[in-house]
């Protein structure tokens, strides 16, 4: 089965870091997703991990540990842009993608 | 270019309708997938196509019909809905290669049923 969680809600001042966790329980599992999305938007792919570490990509990074089913997606150096909610998503076997409940980030200023 | 298509942006369609949502990538991606989103939760997993075939189902109501005409083109009938199933469908799809297997989304259709 699929497990995910996330927290619901995060707030953070323009500028600052955030950094959102995801754990989970995937049967299969085989890769980690984060995408952001903005209300009323469709979601856009942000990172992938597969192997155990850091991905970073420009203000954004995302770590994954395998044996803890953990993940966090660390933001840095905080836009107005950047409130969205942020998925995170555990792929298991057949391209199955089972989303978590989704982390909503309030950037203020 | 990592754009998939989705129309009509916005459907409204009374219970005893039939209509199509239609949705197409010329990434030469060849796995496939409708989603279904409610407000303020995440998408849920509908149907899964890979190489043009119906590989997971995820034993949605047969009142929703899905359609792979070629490697491109995505389509979801519509029929006999119920008001429940309201929300916003988003169309997605990927390489079907296997790794990474990054999904791409379309913008979605709004629907409301009355």
């Amino acid at each position: 089965g699929q497990n995910i969680d996330q927290p619901t809600e995060m707030t953070a001042t323009e500028g600052a870091i955030v950094q959102i966790n995801c754990t989970y329980q995937t049967s299969g599992f085989n890769g980690l997703f984060w995408y952001q999305q903005h209300a009323g938007e469709a979601p856009t792919f942000l990172s992938y991990n597969v192997l155990d570490g850091l991905e970073e990509k420009g203000r954004f990074s995302s770590f994954l540990s395998r044996s803890k089913g953990y993940s966090y997606l660390l933001l840095k150096e905080l836009q107005m842009k950047d409130s969205a909610s942020y998925l995170c998503a555990s792929k298991a076997a057949g391209n199955k993608l089972t989303f978590g409940g989704g982390t909503r980030v309030l950037v203020k200023p | 270019d990592t754009e998939v298509t989705q129309t009509p942006k916005h459907l409204v369609m009374g219970m005893t309708n039939k209509k199509s949502l239609k949705c197409e990538q010329h990434m030469g991606h060849r796995a496939m997938y409708w989603y279904k989103q409610k407000a303020k939760k995440p998408p849920e997993l509908m149907f899964v196509y890979s190489y043009e075939k119906l590989s997971i189902n995820e034993s949605v109501p047969s009142r929703f019909s899905p359609e792979c005409p070629n490697s491109s083109l995505l389509n979801l009938h519509l029929h006999a809905l119920q008001p429940e199933d309201s929300a916003l469908y988003l169309c997605a799809s990927s390489p079907g290669t296997g790794y990474q297997e990054t999904q791409y989304f379309g913008p979605g259709t709004r629907l409301l049923v009355l």
